[in-house]
């Protein structure tokens, strides 16, 4: 079965500090990953996608993604985190199943200590 | 412009009650997704729209009836809910529903209590 799995439910990190959420997958055929924030109340904004090429992706807010084929991870990174990154953070892989859609990992819960 | 709106922002109704929530996107999307979100976990798929047809239905209950009158506008309408369907509802649009690599935009969501 094709899956997102996001290990940590909450990640707290102090600001300043680098940031790492973690994503893992399993998927038939090539991944195509997405990482979206929520901000409490709201929608999900789209940060980042891979779809081929160069390993480390840049994305929205100064985030930036690995991707990595043989541990099948594609965490999601910040050099120097902020307060106002505390958030609710998606995984997601597009998959097909008819048409294609996203399977999104539990989510993990950002918390940016001042 | 990647915006999507949602109309309303809050809604409340009774079990007995018939709502519809609206969703907009001018952004020239042939996808159309709608999204039902409980607290603190993963948005679930209820409905895709791909050229104004329904492609997927994600088996949900008669009691939610969308509707995609233009490329623009999608509509969720709503009847006899349940208190359990209390949840945040999200739209969302893409380029086309048939791109293995399209990002889908969402809008704010309307947060609907059923009482």
């Amino acid at each position: 079965a094709q899956s997102v799995a996001q290990p940590e439910d909450q990640v707290n990190v102090a600001e300043g500090n680098p940031l790492t959420v973690k994503c893992t997958y399993s998927v038939s055929g090539n991944p195509y990953l997405f990482w979206y924030v929520q901000y409490p109340n709201r929608g999900l904004q789209f940060l980042l996608k891979y779809i081929t090429g160069d390993n480390l992706v840049k994305g929205s807010y100064g985030f930036e993604a690995e991707f990595n084929k043989s541990q099948t991870s594609f965490h999601l990174k910040k050099p120097s985190a902020l307060v106002s990154d505390s958030a609710l953070y998606f995984c997601a892989v597009r998959v097909h199943s008819g048409t294609y859609k996203y399977i999104f990992g539990t989510g993990t819960r950002l918390k940016v200590l001042a | 412009d990647t915006e999507v709106t949602q109309t309303p922002k809050h809604l409340v109704m009774g079990m007995t009650n018939k709502k519809s929530l609206k969703c907009e996107q001018h952004m020239g999307h042939r996808a159309m997704y709608w999204y039902k979100q409980k607290a603190k976990k993963p948005p679930e798929l209820m409905f895709v729209y791909s050229y104004e047809k329904l492609s997927i239905n994600e088996s949900v209950p008669s009691r939610f009836s969308p509707e995609c009158p233009n490329s623009s506008l999608l509509n969720l309408h709503l009847h006899a809910l349940q208190p359990e369907d209390s949840a945040l509802y999200l739209c969302a649009s893409s380029q086309e529903s048939g791109g293995a690599y399209e990002t889908q935009y969402f809008g704010p969501g309307t947060r609907l209590l059923v009482l």
